[in-house]
């Protein structure tokens, strides 16, 4: 099985800063890498796929990078709706997710 | 569009079964598989198994092998996922989500979730 790592755990941002995200493979997937946000109650939604091709809908200030076992989300400038929880999703082997990342309005 | 559209919220005591349904629409339903997710309360995103909507071909994860069986009903679009001898740690919102034609993608898009409550 392979093992994803998000870090950090939580992330305190100010809106309209910068975030970044990051995910690491615990053997390489090569760019068979997903993110999705996830919004209280709600069920997660595709952001980026490839590792950095952003999926239908999703604005450009979301942006996905890397390659192999070392993958960044970032996001340029926090909007109020960007604050949520964040997972990356390998799908080189059988699927597995890291833990998340929460961003939260600091 | 295409969207799924989750059965409700079941309550299961230990030892039960308990069958979740998902139906597409929007799209050519055999064209792609559904892939199934649960989330244990406040907990992160499990995989549970992947079904093609176009030959029945299953994958299920090692962990769920045994308990879980996925199928579809290509005459009304539907996916549904059993899952048998329920235990306290099944208790999670379980997904549905369109995948390509293979167990091996990204998720896109998803049903609204079914909360299995599992209690005696």
């Amino acid at each position: 099985e392979i093992v994803m790592t998000q870090s950090p755990a939580t992330l305190s941002v100010s809106p309209g800063e910068r975030a970044t995200l990051s995910c690491r493979a615990s053997q390489s997937v090569s760019s068979n890498l997903a993110w999705y946000q996830q919004k209280p109650g709600q069920a997660p939604r595709l952001l980026i796929y490839g590792a950095s091709t952003r999926a239908t809908g999703i604005p450009a200030r979301f942006s996905g990078s890397g390659s192999g076992t070392e993958f960044t989300l970032t996001i340029s400038s926090l909007q109020s709706e960007d604050f949520a929880v964040y997972y990356c999703q390998q799908y080189n082997n059988w699927p597995s997710f890291g833990q998340g990342t929460k961003v939260e309005i600091k | 569009q295409v969207q799924l559209v989750q059965s409700g919220a079941e309550v299961k005591k230990p030892g039960a079964s308990v069958k979740v349904s998902c139906k597409a629409s929007g799209y050519t339903f055999t064209s792609y598989g559904i892939s199934w997710v649960r989330q244990a309360p406040g907990q992160g995103l499990e995989w549970m198994g992947w079904i093609s909507a176009y030959n029945g071909n299953t994958n299920y994860a090692q962990k769920l092998q045994g308990r879980v069986t996925m199928t579809t009903d290509t005459s009304t679009s539907t996916a549904y996922m059993e899952l048998r001898s329920l235990r306290s740690d099944d208790t999670a919102v379980y997904y549905c989500a369109e995948t390509l034609s293979s167990p091996l993608g990204w998720f896109d898009p998803w049903g609204q979730g079914t909360l299995v409550t599992v209690s005696s």
